[in-house]
């Protein structure tokens, strides 16, 4: 595997479900990133981790729960969503203190919550 | 409160011309800018960035401009071709205290690059 993986790919689940979204970077970086993509809007970030410390809380509804349990995966823990969650999450990684700013990103998680 | 924006959603150009596409930010404390490239069912993909100290940045076929004053940006694209049809995505971004960088992105612009 290289760059930024994430599984699934896609995701049905009904608003009592419990699911994780799980990303995997293979680019040997301290930075990882949730983002969303809602239909016609852009990215927003929604958490940044670095050194698998979290470090940003984009005032996420506590329906998220972020794990980066190291500092090659990541992980979103979903419950309780609402149908206007349904939309397309990306991670990202990077490497910091590099002086280089760019965020490789995954495949994205295509969910629906009905 | 939109801090960076794509005005033009789509944009359509000939095969072997330039193309142009546009950015404009509000936020000066942005310190670094940069291009992302899109094909549909997948993720973004890095394409070129600029630190808000230079005005121009050159890779192959793609150039980046930045006029601070104006706080815009802009990427050239020469010649266009036809693998160059997707969506095109300015970001910029801000560093965090506590490590790593937020990027804040625009709406995107749709380039199609006809024969």
């Amino acid at each position: 595997e290289t760059g930024v993986t994430q599984t699934p790919r896609h995701l049905v689940m009904g608003m009592t479900n419990k699911k994780s979204l799980k990303c995997e970077q293979h680019l040997g970086h301290n930075a990882m990133y949730w983002y969303k993509q809602s239909a016609k809007k852009p990215l927003e970030l929604m958490f940044v981790y670095s050194l698998e410390e979290r470090v940003e809380n984009n005032s996420v509804p506590s329906r998220f729960s972020p794990e980066c349990p190291n500092s090659s995966h990541l992980f979103l823990h979903l419950h309780t969503l609402q149908p206007e969650d349904s939309a397309l999450y990306l991670c990202a990684s990077s490497q910091d203190g590099t002086g280089t700013y760019e965020q490789y990103f995954g495949p994205g998680t295509r969910l629906t919550v009905t | 409160d939109q801090q960076v924006k794509q005005n033009s959603p789509s944009l359509s150009v000939q095969e072997g011309r330039i193309s142009i596409l546009n950015c404009d930010y509000t936020n000066s404390m942005f310190d670094y800018f940069l291009w992302y490239k899109k094909y549909p069912a997948e993720g973004p993909t890095f394409l070129i960035s600029i630190s808000s100290i230079k005005d121009k940045n050159e890779d192959g076929r793609f150039t980046v401009f930045l006029n601070k004053s104006a706080k815009h940006l802009s990427l050239h694209i020469v010649p266009s071709q036809p693998g160059d049809s997707a969506v095109y995505f300015c970001a910029a971004s801000a560093r965090l205290t506590g490590g790593g960088n937020k990027l804040t992105f625009g709406t995107g612009t749709q380039l199609k690059v006809e024969l």
